[in-house]
């Protein structure tokens, strides 16, 4: 039973461009959640996707966006990159529901010069 | 919003000991999740728990959701424990991470 999956693992990007990084769920899970992990910190809450639709988003600005997909899968999207914007960004699937506990992938790290 | 505190944010260990971290919440929660994040930024699910008590291994985990806090402990701790240990509250769907606590086993 395959885990959650992200890709690419590493990225280096400039001020000012545009990513798009991308989770697959684990087998059986239909809601995706994205997170931020500042170095130093806990991950912070961006937005959860279920049924192709964003369900409830954190305190992130619009320049940060995203998608699900028919088969669960997700992206996120960030729109003219800051060096703030530098983190691991994680990716969690669960079933819907607060019963069930959310599993993590293993991130991919951005780094933005 | 719901706050989340863990302590202590730093605890150094030599192999063997054993150690018990605390995260406390600031307002009532549907469940509670503890996590072991490894030195590449995996996170491992260690207990999912919104009450009681479960052990695995030489971990366990104790949840009293009415007075707000968990209490992870660490029996007979290895090299290989070391790294950082969040606990996370489950509000509307969503994890709210507390800030972590950083452990490092010594042979």
């Amino acid at each position: 039973d395959a885990g959650v999956t992200q890709s690419p693992t590493h990225l280096i990007k400039t001020r000012g461009q545009q990513v798009t990084l991308r989770c697959s769920p684990k087998s059986g899970h239909d809601t995706v959640s994205w997170y931020q992990q500042a170095l130093g910190q806990g991950p912070q809450f961006i937005f959860q996707y279920y049924e192709e639709e964003e369900r409830q988003r954190g305190n992130f600005p619009d320049r940060f966006s995203g998608h699900q997909f028919p088969n669960y899968s997700s992206e996120l999207n960030v729109n003219a990159l800051l060096l703030g914007d530098s983190a691991l960004y994680l990716c969690a699937s669960s079933p819907l529901s607060e019963s069930y506990e959310q599993y993590f992938g293993p991130g991919t790290r951005l780094t933005v010069t | 919003g719901i706050q989340v505190e863990q302590s202590p944010p730093d605890l150094i260990l030599q192999e063997g000991a054993n150690s018990t971290l605390r995260c406390n919440f600031s307002d009532s929660v549907n469940n509670l999740q503890w996590f072991h994040q490894n030195p590449w930024g995996q996170l491992i699910n260690l207990f999912y728990i919104p009450s009681g008590t479960k052990q695995n291994g030489r971990l366990s985990a104790t949840t009293v959701a009415t007075e707000r806090y968990s209490l992870l402990y660490i029996s007979s701790s290895q090299t290989t424990d070391s790294g950082v240990y969040f606990c996370a509250a489950v509000n509307t769907d969503k994890l709210i991470f507390g800030t972590g606590t950083r452990l490092q086993v010594f042979p």
